[in-house]
């Protein structure tokens, strides 16, 4: 059974402070990592998709790194803003066409 | 309008009820999914289909069947509705070859379904 996992579960920080969670997924059999944000009372939006190992996305505050060999991904918000409050989920898609999203980590921001 | 749809919103019906999710799309995918969400185990895959003759069982299928009925449609049923499927259900789509095969998920707004 394919498990992704994310931690910590959730995160409470204060406005202005840079905070990192990290998304775990199978080293093999990789293909695709995505993250999405996901806001209360709406739909999972798509922040990245990443491919190669050691690729590395940025929107904004929000970046994102992958390493495929040892099967994690990290998120980074620098400067947190209240409206950054969400719960991320990390996604891994394996070569055989499987799509596996993780649990999330539950983000807020305190201003 | 929303790229992708679902109906109804909000549902609340009782022990044995036959119930239809239903889900359009006008992104013009071939690919579509159901997930439940139950708090603290994100987002768990129900079936998916890769295009209108293609159904596929997901990690929880039981209790539920699906219907293509087109490439924009998308219906989910729970035939004898029980508590436990009382969850936040969401239709996705995808594009498989316009993201190079990375499959990037669209989600609707989500159906709140809750069985008595």
């Amino acid at each position: 059974i394919l498990n992704v996992e994310q931690s910590p579960q959730s995160l409470h920080v204060q406005e202005g402070d840079s905070t990192n969670f990290t998304c775990s997924f199978p080293s093999s059999n990789f293909y695709a990592l995505h993250w999405y944000r996901w806001e209360t009372a709406k739909s999972p939006e798509a922040l990245f998709v990443m491919t190669l190992n050691g690729d590395e996305k940025k929107k904004g505050r929000i970046s994102a790194t992958l390493n495929t060999k040892e099967g994690y991904s990290y998120l980074y918000i620098k400067g947190s803003q209240p409206e950054d409050s969400a719960t991320y989920l990390c996604a891994f898609k394996t070569s055989y066409d499987k799509v596996i999203f993780g649990p999330g980590t539950s983000l807020s921001v305190i201003p | 309008d929303a790229d992708v749809t679902q109906t109804p919103r909000n549902r609340i019906t009782k022990t044995g009820k036959r119930i239809m999710l239903e889900c359009s799309q006008t992104k013009g995918h071939d690919r579509m999914y159901w997930y439940r969400q139950d708090p603290g185990l994100g987002l768990r895959l129900i079936y998916y289909s890769f295009d209108v003759k293609d159904i596929n069982k997901g990690e929880i299928s039981d209790g539920y069947s699906v219907s293509r009925q087109a490439q924009a449609k998308f219906s989910l049923s729970l035939e004898s509705a029980i508590p436990n499927q009382t969850a936040l259900y969401f239709c996705a789509t995808s594009d498989w070859a316009g993201t190079e095969g990375t499959d990037t998920q669209y989600f609707g707004p989500g159906t709140r379904l809750t069985v008595l």
